[in-house]
């Protein structure tokens, strides 16, 4: 079965820390993995991709890295408006993407 | 601007019913996929296109239906045989070409059976 889990579900930090989050997937034919964010009530919005283990990316504060079967995410100095719920999703080689529940990140100012 | 536009934004149905869910992009992608989400879970999917005339059932699909009569629209009919329709329900498209792949997703229907 094709699945994706997150940890922590929920994280709290002071405004300015650093927050960590991760994933690990189990995907047949797996393509790439993909981190999202979504706001309340709102689509998710595309944030990075990642192809190979061992890839890091970052962009602006957000730093991820792939790891066989898994991949962390973190960002730097946490703002309030960074608060939102953060996905990764693993797709296939047939186009399919395997969400997991998420990380719901509230950022303590 | 391109994107995703999905209507209503809510929606009310009485048990018993069907309703269709609209979708429609303007970004020239090839592949269309809808997802329903609960509170608190991820994204499960239901159905998805790669191309025109053509589409897959996905996780869930069973008391659902699609059409991909034209490149743009992607329509999701929720039939009286869901049992569980009251959700949140996105849409998404992605370019299907090579390795890049990141999905737009539109800003979803929320969908109330009373």
């Amino acid at each position: 079965e094709n699945q994706v889990e997150h940890s922590p579900h929920f994280l709290g930090p002071q405004q300015g820390d650093v927050a960590s989050m991760s994933c690990t997937y189990s995907v047949s034919r797996f393509n790439n993995l993909q981190w999202y964010r979504q706001n309340t009530g709102m689509g998710p919005k595309h944030l990075l991709s990642m192809y190979s283990a061992g890839y890091e990316k970052q962009k602006g504060r957000l730093n991820a890295t792939l790891l066989k079967n898994g991949s962390s995410l973190y960002i730097t100095a946490v703002q309030p408006e960074d608060s939102a719920t953060y996905f990764c999703a693993a797709s296939n080689t047939g186009n399919q993407f395997y969400f997991g529940t998420g990380t719901s990140l509230t950022v303590i100012p | 601007d391109g994107g995703i536009t999905q209507s209503p934004k809510y929606l009310f149905r009485k048990e018993g019913q069907n309703v269709t869910l609209s979708c429609e992009q303007n970004l020239n992608h090839d592949a269309m996929y809808w997802y329903r989400q609960d509170p608190g879970q991820g994204l499960r999917l239901i159905y998805y296109s790669q191309i025109v005339n053509d589409f897959q059932k996905g996780d869930i699909a069973e008391g659902y239906s699609v059409s991909r009569e034209k490149k743009e629209s992607f329509p999701l009919t929720v039939t009286s045989a869901q049992k569980n329709p009251t959700a949140f329900y996105l849409c998404a498209s992605t370019r299907s070409a090579g390795g890049y792949n990141e999905q737009f997703f539109g800003p979803g229907t929320r969908l109330t059976v009373l």
